[in-house]
């Protein structure tokens, strides 16, 4: 099935460091979600964007939709140890109410 | 917040068993419930969405008859995993939203090992 462009794979950090990740696609989405996967539990939604060019903050945490409908950034700023755990990015297309996933992302954070 | 509880959080059973797993909406009532696959390392698979009062929809190459799928009330879904084989062990999650439009919120999912 379709998936989403997720990079990086994974991301090794110092605590405090700023972290980006970024999610792309060939087609266009009218939503985008991120959410976070700690192991053996379910994702945990972080940030949901439904418009062109939304930026959204959750704390430290900050995403975009971006201008084209096609791609989409998470940051998150000075990293701290509980950070760690695998970020996925999902798109939602139109009236579909079905979740496309990217790979994930797994950030590290050393102390 | 809309909260999905899934249980049992873990099952380890002998080949041939079926397995059952539920998943429920706990302060919301949802029409549509999603079923996903995951294997270690990997992304989310979808499997089948969940209709309440009607019949599931498959994902292309998920068998019918060896997931089935129940979504008798607005709050309740739940996947039988028919005849298990150790080739179904894996990380089953179920999500829902408590309506159109909404993000989905995942259950915490269930660890399956098939001996």
């Amino acid at each position: 099935g379709q998936q989403l462009n997720q990079s990086p794979q994974s991301m090794f950090i110092q605590e405090g460091e700023d972290v980006s990740m970024n999610c792309t696609s060939s087609s266009i989405f009218n939503t985008w979600l991120w959410y976070k996967q700690d192991p053996g539990e379910g994702p945990v939604l972080l940030i949901a964007l439904y418009k062109a060019g939304e930026l959204t903050s959750n704390g430290r945490l900050t995403a975009q939709f971006g201008i084209t409908r096609k791609d989409s950034f998470l940051n998150i700023s000075a990293s701290i140890p509980s950070d760690v755990g695998i970020y996925f990015c999902a798109g939602r297309q139109g009236g579909s109410e079905k979740l496309v996933f990217g790979k994930g992302t797994k950030l590290t954070v050393n102390p | 917040g809309a909260v999905v509880s899934q249980h049992p959080s873990r099952v380890i059973c002998k080949s041939g068993t079926s397995v059952k797993i539920e998943c429920r909406s706990l302060d919301f009532q949802a029409t549509t419930m999603f079923w996903y696959r995951q294997f270690p390392k990997q992304s989310l698979m979808l499997m089948a969405t969940s209709n309440e009062g009607s019949k599931a929809t498959y994902e292309q190459g998920v068998e019918k008859d060896k997931f089935l799928i129940n979504h008798a009330s607005l709050t309740l879904s739940t996947l039988t995993v028919t005849s298990a084989h150790p080739e179904d062990s894996s990380f089953y999650i179920c999500s829902a939203s408590d309506r159109g439009g909404q993000p989905q919120h995942f259950g915490d999912g269930t660890r399956l090992s098939i001996l």
